[in-house]
C-alpha cells in the first residue's frame, strides 16, 4: 500500500517559475527521502531530510518536514524544462534491519518553454 | 563507479510462462531492494537482501514470486506462472550499509509485459 499522497498530482508551471509539491505520510518516520522519476525511467535520488530536521537544500532543491503534519513539500527553485518528470516521496521507517522505503503516488511535473 | 544494472530492459512474455530479471547492484552495497511499480502509481517495496540472506518479504510476493542472491552480489527474481496483473516494472535498488547511508540507488528498471 502507498504511504505517502502527493499533492497535486499533477503540475504545470512556464520556466523560471518555481514548483512546490507536497507530501503527506500516515506513520512515524526515520527519515523522508524524494526522488524523481524521468518517463519509464529508473528513479534518481534528488534528497534526504531525516526526522529531526526541518529544512534541506541541495542546489535548486528546498525540501521542508513538518513531523507533527506529517507532511514534506518540495520546493524547485527556478525550474528548467529538465526538470520536467514525476516527484515521489518515500518514507523510511527505520523498523527492522533493512530502510525499505515507502512511495507516495507521485507529482507530474511539466515544465514547458 | 558502475550503478545498479537491470537485464532485461524489456520482457514480453505470455501468461503462464516462467521470466527471471537480474540485478547487479553497486559493488560493496550489501544491501539490496526489489520493488514493483505499475503505470500511475509509486514502486512498492517487493523484498530485501542484506548480504546473501533475504530478511524480509512484502505480502505483495506472493508463492509465484522468488528472489535469490546466492553470493550476496547479483540478485535474480522470477516469476512462474506469469498472469496478467504481474505486468509491471520491476525495480531493482542497492544501498551499502549505514546509518549514514540510507539512499537507495535504483536501476533502470525491466519493464514486464504479460500478454
Amino acid at each position: 500500500s502507498q504511504q505517502g499522497e502527493e499533492d497535486p498530482q499533477a503540475l504545470s508551471i512556464q520556466e523560471g517559475e518555481n514548483a512546490t509539491m507536497n507530501c503527506s505520510y500516515k506513520t512515524s518516520i526515520n527519515n523522508l527521502q524524494w526522488y524523481r522519476q524521468n518517463s519509464g525511467r529508473g528513479l534518481v535520488h534528488l534528497i534526504l531530510i531525516r526526522s529531526n530536521e526541518r529544512e534541506k537544500h541541495s542546489g535548486r532543491l528546498r525540501v521542508t518536514l513538518d513531523t507533527s503534519k506529517k507532511s514534506s513539500s518540495l520546493l524547485i527553485t527556478a525550474s528548467r524544462a529538465a526538470d520536467t518528470a514525476s516527484y515521489f516521496c518515500a518514507t523510511d521507517r527505520g523498523t527492522g534491519g533493512g530502510n525499505k522505503l515507502t512511495f507516495g503516488t507521485g507529482t507530474q511535473l511539466k515544465v514547458e518553454l | 563507479d558502475t550503478g545498479v544494472s537491470q537485464n532485461p530492459r524489456h520482457k514480453i512474455t505470455k501468461r503462464g510462462q516462467n521470466v527471471t530479471f537480474r540485478c547487479d547492484p553497486i559493488s560493496e552495497h550489501n544491501r539490496l531492494y526489489w520493488y514493483r511499480q505499475t503505470l500511475g502509481q509509486g514502486p512498492e517495496f517487493l523484498t530485501y537482501f542484506q548480504n546473501e540472506a533475504q530478511l524480509e518479504k512484502s505480502r505483495l510476493l506472493s508463492d509465484r514470486f522468488s528472489a535469490e542472491r546466492p553470493k550476496g552480489s547479483f540478485s535474480t527474481l522470477e516469476i512462474q506462472r506469469t498472469e496478467q496483473g504481474d505486468s509491471a516494472m520491476y525495480l531493482c535498488a542497492s544501498s551499502p550499509q549505514g546509518f549514514e547511508t540510507d539512499t537507495q540507488y535504483f536501476g533502470p528498471g525491466t519493464r514486464l509485459t504479460v500478454l
